[in-house]
């Protein structure tokens, strides 16, 4: 089955720098990759996605990145900001949709 | 709009009682989930439904048993809990499937001493 490994599982940067947080998946018949952001004492929010036929998306300072040759893919934050301290988490789903497999998170804090 | 509500948010068990966590949807998803967080592990997957009626098992499911009798409703039981069921537990609902986004609920803190 499908496996996802995330690193690193904490970063520290200081407000204004780039954070950037990597995943890879083993099956490569997956095809859909989501980012979900949580922030302590709620659920998941599903904060940018890409699919296989994609290598890259962005939405204002946040960008994913997907090399599908190498199974990897990536969340890009710029001009970081004290709100965006949270724990992210990547995500590999399969072709069938029956399987959305989570990394183990990233724990993100923004100093000012 | 409500989203995904989750009830309770907080609860305490002995090892062997049982409870229900309900979760409620006001957006018309037909799939839904049922995850366990716990630290370091990220989210697994316990039991899904595709639609009323329905139920799947995910990657955890021993120890669980779910119900979706009315489209906007899916319970998760534990029928004698135990101490290593003691996790954060995340409701999810989607339009058509895995491969979209997920509403996740705020999540219940079950504690099983």
């Amino acid at each position: 089955g499908e496996n996802v490994e995330q690193h690193p599982s904490t970063l520290s940067v200081q407000e204004g720098d780039s954070a950037v947080i990597k995943c890879t998946y083993s099956d490569s018949a997956s095809n859909y990759f989501p980012w979900y952001k949580q922030e302590l004492g709620k659920g998941p929010q599903l904060i940018i996605d890409i699919r296989s036929n994609v290598g890259e998306k962005k939405d204002q300072r946040i960008a994913v990145t997907l090399n599908k040759t190498a199974k990897h893919f990536s969340l890009h934050i710029t001009e970081t900001q004290p709100e965006d301290s949270a724990v992210y988490f990547c995500a590999a789903s399969s072709p069938a949709g029956t399987a959305l497999i989570f990394g183990k998170g990233t724990t993100l804090s923004v100093s000012s | 709009n409500a989203g995904v509500t989750q009830t309770p948010k907080f609860r305490v068990l002995k090892t062997g009682q049982s409870m229900t966590l309900l979760c409620a949807q006001d957006m018309n998803h037909e799939y839904m989930y049922w995850y366990r967080q716990d630290p370091g592990m990220g989210l697994r997957l316990i039991h899904y439904s595709v639609g009323e009626g329905t139920t799947a098992k995910g990657e955890v499911p021993d120890g669980y048993n779910v119900s979706r009798l009315k489209k906007q409703n899916f319970l998760l039981g534990l029928e004698s809990a135990a101490p290593s069921q003691t996790s954060v537990y995340f409701c999810a609902s989607s339009l058509t499937g895995l491969n979209e986004k997920l509403f996740f609920g705020s999540g219940t803190q079950l504690s099983v001493l």
